[in-house]
């Protein structure tokens, strides 16, 4: 069974800088899909950046860039110029395709306060 | 695009009683939706994996028949928490994913509903 661990239950970051979430996982598999989704206070949990194990570039869309090692099996989040709408649960996720339905990891999350 | 919405956003209801959750693709037709349960402070633990069609694939300790899940359309699936108890309270979501375009494994959520069981 594939397992994700944050380490980080609770960070706090001062607007406009950066952070960094830390994020590894455990499998045997060799191809699959990683995750980061937002979960805001109140709200719908939403995708910020999506990693495909066989790639070995890390992803990046706009403020938020990925750490991907494979080999480590770790896969950390940064964001970069952070602002007062990034504060939300930050979860890492993994995912492997199966004819059942693909099934979504996650782990316990990160809860990320961005000061003003 | 690729909007899910869920209905109600919190129940409130006596020990005993059954509670219907629905989740609905708004703009998309979704195969496959996913049902998670989330604790307090806590990650979201998949329940069940929801087929177009055909029975609910259930997580290992998950009960059947106290969750019943029906995906009778393909953008309507539905959680039926049945004879609910105080222990049944958390916080359900649904997801879903878009099966036009290439694959890309997002899934877009619902807005969960709080279930409070006294």
């Amino acid at each position: 069974a594939q397992t994700v661990t944050q380490s980080q239950p609770e960070m706090s970051v001062q607007e406009a800088e950066t952070v960094t979430l830390s994020c590894t996982y455990d499998t045997s598999e060799s191809n699959y899909y990683l995750f980061w989704y937002k979960q805001p206070p109140s709200r719908q949990m939403i995708l910020v950046i999506r990693q495909e194990a066989y790639k070995q570039q890390n992803a990046t869309e706009n403020r938020f860039s990925v750490n991907f090692q494979k080999a480590a099996k770790s896969f950390s989040l940064k964001i970069s110029d952070s602002q007062l709408g990034d504060t939300a649960m930050y979860f890492c996720a993994f995912m492997k395709r199966r004819s059942s339905g693909d099934k979504l990891t996650f782990g316990t999350g990160t809860r990320l306060a961005v000061r003003p | 695009g690729a909007v899910v919405s869920q209905h109600p956003s919190w129940v409130i209801c006596k020990s005993g009683t059954s509670v219907k959750i629905e989740c609905r693709s708004l703009d998309f037709q979704a195969t496959t939706m996913f049902w998670y349960r989330q604790f307090p402070k806590q990650s979201l633990m998949l329940m069940a994996t929801s087929n177009e069609g055909s029975k609910a694939t259930y997580e290992q300790g998950v009960e059947k028949d106290k969750f019943l899940i029906n995906h009778a359309s393909l953008t309507l699936s539905t959680l039926t928490v049945t004879s609910a108890h105080p222990e049944d309270s958390s916080f359900y979501i649904c997801s879903a994913a878009t099966t036009s375009g290439s694959f890309t494994g997002e899934l877009f959520f619902g807005e969960g509903s709080r279930l409070t069981v006294l």
